[in-house]
């Protein structure tokens, strides 16, 4: 079974720092992995989505990097700014077709003004 | 174009009784989720149908019912309420097949048993 784990579960950090998000994963036979966005009450937004036979995909500030054989990817978001404030979790998917995304628990980023 | 949305937002409800979450998505995706999020947890599958007129159960179905009503709506039921079914609930769709893997989620449904 695919187990997926964030740690920290919180992170505190002025405006302006960059943001390092870890998500980990048991099981490295993945089709691809997902960084969504959660604000408080809200649906989940997708981030980046990266496909097991990439190493990173970047959008803007944010950058995702996949190290299928270590079973690791991690978010990187620079130049951090209040509006960054949110839950951010990783999601992995094992087959293309599988109906299934394995969830992390989340890390609850604040970025202090 | 307004994605996935889901009713209600709120819901209180009192033990044993049954209610119905809607969602509908307007992107002709063909393949919707429902989902439960706990406090410190992932989102928990609780069941999906992978195309119009299929269903499958997902990690945590039991106390739960769905119906994919057509190719836009999919509905969760639950008969008979028990506080254990005190969570978030979401409903997501996705174009399945080829690349295109992203799920897109509806606001969420709150959902509070007494």
């Amino acid at each position: 079974k695919q187990e997926v784990t964030q740690i920290p579960a919180a992170l505190s950090v002025p405006e302006g720092e960059n943001l390092v998000l870890n998500c980990s994963f048991t099981d490295s036979a993945i089709y691809n992995l997902q960084w969504f966005r959660q604000d408080p009450g809200k649906g989940l937004t997708s981030l980046l989505l990266i496909q097991s036979s990439q190493r990173e995909q970047t959008s803007g500030r944010l950058n995702a990097s996949l190290d299928k054989s270590s079973g690791r990817s991690t978010l990187y978001i620079a130049a951090s700014q209040p509006g960054d404030s949110a839950t951010y979790l990783c999601a992995v998917r094992r087959r293309p077709n599988d109906y299934k995304l394995s969830f992390g628990a989340g890390t609850t980023v604040t970025v202090r003004a | 174009n307004a994605g996935v949305t889901q009713t209600p937002k709120f819901q209180v409800l009192k033990t044993g009784q049954s209610m119905t979450l809607q969602c509908a998505q307007d992107m002709n995706h063909n393949s919707m989720y429902w989902y439960r999020q706990d406090p410190g947890m992932g989102l928990r599958l609780i069941y999906y149908s992978a195309s119009e007129g299929t269903t499958d159960k997902g990690e945590v179905p039991n106390g739960y019912n769905v119906s994919r009503l057509n190719k836009r709506e999919f509905s969760l039921r639950l008969e008979s309420a028990a506080p254990s079914q005190t969570s978030v609930y979401f409903c997501a769709s996705r174009l399945a097949g080829g690349l295109e893997g992203t799920q897109y989620f509806g606001p969420g449904t709150r959902l509070t048993v007494l």
